[in-house]
């Protein structure tokens, strides 16, 4: 299976910083069609998990672009500019290229 | 609106087996694979399986692919989870998840205990 290693585990910030969280893979996340299925969720307290980001830079619908996701191959960044309360919760990295699909174990943003 | 109701869940003993079931609407289901993830006390992420739109094909997690099953019903809108044999290590909030996972259901609990 493929590793997916996300840090830091927690982050704690103010409103407006800005953060960045970094998802690294076992196995190079390009698939036969070329693309790279590495999307980003975010799980607010109480919540479902929501997509964000698919194929490491694809914001999905309605999502701010103070996300931003970067990276290629087996190195992966999301970053959040100016956070606002909203993005508090856990955002973990899912890669969908490889069978069985993973996750990573998450990273917790709090409020300083 | 897109909506995923998965229900089903609950306490199960040991050794027991459980439907999860997911109705879903405001999209065109057929048109989509759908998959089962799951997530423990502790909040880690598992994908369980998937299935293919027309229900022809599914893939698994090799730890759960002899006790769990995915199935659809594309006529009623809605995907299963036939999970047998429980143990323990299965309680979780079980998910419906479109695949891609853009679309999330509001999940479904499960407690394994005697």
């Amino acid at each position: 299976d493929v590793v997916m290693t996300q840090t830091p585990p927690s982050l704690s910030v103010a409103i407006g910083q800005s953060v960045s969280i970094s998802c690294k893979s076992s196995q190079s996340l390009v698939a036969s069609d070329k693309n790279t299925y590495l999307n980003w969720l975010l799980q607010s307290p109480g919540r479902s998990p929501k997509r964000l980001i698919y194929q490491v830079s694809k914001l999905d619908s309605g999502v701010p672009d103070r996300f931003s996701g970067s990276g290629s191959e087996k190195d992966f960044t999301l970053k959040i500019s100016r956070v606002e309360a909203e993005d508090l919760g856990v955002y973990y990295c899912l890669q969908g290229t490889h069978l069985p699909y993973t996750f990573g174990a998450g990273t917790k943003l709090e409020l300083k | 609106e897109v909506q995923l109701v998965e229900s089903g869940g609950g306490l199960v003993q040991p050794g027991a087996s459980l439907k999860l079931s997911c109705v879903a609407s405001g999209f065109t289901f057929s048109d989509y694979w759908m998959s089962w993830v799951r997530q423990t006390p502790g909040k880690t992420m598992e994908w369980i399986g998937d299935i293919k739109y027309d229900g022809s094909y599914t893939n698994y997690a090799p730890s759960l692919k002899n006790r769990f099953t995915i199935s659809r019903d594309n006529a009623k809108s809605t995907l299963y989870l036939q999970m047998s044999n429980v143990r323990s290590e299965d309680t979780a909030t079980y998910y419906c998840t479109s695949t891609p996972p853009a679309y999330w259901g509001q999940g479904t609990l499960v407690t394994v205990s005697s």
